[in-house]
């Protein structure tokens, strides 16, 4: 399809439970991202993948989060261990191989830690 | 490093008053610059690129290399504009995009 879809859109969890979050990205796309949105709505890059090879990780908070892209699945986020600071918007973007189009976004998971 | 700033966290104009969104950058390299938008409870949307040199929604962003800036502009506001805008870099090493930390544009009736 033509969107990037995200599931769950809303996910609550205790402390300490885990979390995960799924991403189609759009069929062809070769590149995927992971974004971090907090309440300053800053956009904290993640991650990010070409295929279901790791390309950059820069952003990743390497204790308690992980990512994966297979073939033929839904790449997934997931967090172990949540804690209240990683409340936030997930967002999911992918993009074509050599793009100078941008990404396109997915609608987010809001994932809210009590 | 790269950088991007926008230094209005927000922007409060009339309806039909003219609008400008500062960006500016900074990027060792030859830059790639985008604005998106998000409108209240939707996805980030692409809203330009600076390489197609195209009018969406009567906005327009031109690229000034000497003053590292992609400042975004719209003659008339619509109070419809009414969302957050956030200037983007593209590091294209590593195909990441780089964020501003975004302006809310409130256009009143």
């Amino acid at each position: 399809g033509e969107e990037v879809a995200q599931t769950p859109k809303h996910l609550v969890r205790g402390e300490g439970q885990k979390a995960k979050l799924y991403c189609a990205p759009i069929k062809g796309h070769s590149y995927v991202f992971w974004y971090q949105q907090v309440l300053k709505n800053e956009f904290k890059f993640l991650i990010s993948f070409q295929n279901e090879n790791v390309f950059d990780e820069t952003g990743m908070p390497k204790e308690r989060f992980s990512a994966k892209c297979l073939p033929n699945s839904p790449c997934s986020l997931e967090i172990q261990a949540t804690k209240l600071e990683d409340s936030a918007v997930y967002f999911c973007a992918s993009s074509l191989q050599g793009s100078n189009y941008g990404y396109t976004f997915g609608s987010g998971t809001r994932l809210t830690v009590v | 490093a790269q950088r991007v700033t926008q230094p209005e966290k927000l922007l409060s104009v009339f309806k039909g008053a003219p609008v400008e969104l500062k960006c500016n950058y900074s990027y060792s390299g030859s830059p790639e610059l985008f604005w998106y938008v998000q409108y209240s409870r939707q996805r980030l949307q692409l809203l330009l690129r600076h390489i197609s040199r195209e009018s969406i929604k009567g906005f327009t962003a031109d690229l000034n290399k000497g003053e590292t800036s992609f400042h975004l502009k719209k003659p008339f506001a619509q109070e419809e504009d009414s969302a957050m805008y956030y200037c983007a870099l593209m590091n294209t090493g590593f195909q990441k995009l780089v964020f501003g930390t975004g302006t809310r544009l409130l256009v009143s009736p």
